[in-house]
């Protein structure tokens, strides 16, 4: 129940195209959800968050997706740019905890 | 210096060797986090600080012992480590746990760990 499950694994993507990364999870009682950025040689770094009262959250050219009744989520990223490649953490969080529980992550390639 | 900074970047070590990861964050938070990254697997949470009290410990081998002397600093005390044990081990702060701020982890760029 705590688990977050992340697809796909990898994706490539061509230079304007839009990156679609999903997230589902199966606790009702998480509340928040953020997506984590990560760049080789980095630790990752928060991108976009989401509360499930709201179905989609825009930032940029980064958008999170919310279906609370199919407990799904998902990163939309529009006009992908080779500098978005990086590797994309889904989590979820219980007000009560103390911690994030992450996704496995998605490593994107935008081909130039 | 700013944000969370982690040293050594890169370590290697043998089975019965002693080593320490040293974590230092500079945003003023009062929660500090332990994670290990193995490739394709999720991030997995190790301890949680609050304060400098230990408040969550996830089940982790006693060959990995943190230590946080104030709300800056964190340490993991690492001893006779296993080969699996190799991974990139990130330290990240927060505002203190139960404060709304805590949902936001600000991570280090972690200390890549050979265990031989």
């Amino acid at each position: 129940q705590q688990q977050v499950k992340q697809s796909p694994q990898s994706l490539i993507v061509q230079k304007g195209g839009i990156s679609i990364i999903n997230c589902a999870y199966e606790n009702t009682a998480f509340d928040y959800f953020p997506w984590y950025q990560q760049f080789p040689g980095k630790g990752p770094a928060l991108l976009i968050a989401i509360r499930p009262d709201v179905s989609e959250k825009k930032e940029g050219r980064f958008t999170i997706s919310f279906n609370k009744s199919a407990k799904q989520f998902s990163l939309h990223i529009m006009d992908s740019q080779p500098g978005d490649s990086a590797t994309y953490f889904c989590a979820a969080r219980r007000g009560s905890a103390r911690q994030l529980t992450f996704g496995s992550g998605t490593q994107l390639t935008v081909l130039p | 210096e700013t944000g969370v900074t982690q040293t050594p970047r890169h370590l290697v070590m043998g089975m019965t060797n002693k080593k320490s990861l040293k974590c230092e964050q500079h945003l003023g938070h009062n929660a500090m986090y332990w994670y290990k990254q193995s490739a394709k697997k999720p991030l997995e949470l190790m301890f949680v600080y609050n304060f400098k009290e230990q408040t969550e410990n996830n089940s982790v081998p006693s060959r990995f012992s943190p230590e946080c002397p104030n709300s800056s600093h964190l340490f993991l005390h690492l001893h006779t480590l296993q080969p699996e044990d190799s991974a990139l081990y990130l330290c990240a702060s927060s505002q203190a746990v139960g404060n709304s701020g805590a949902n936001v982890l600000t991570f280090g760029a972690g200390s890549r760990l050979t265990v031989l």
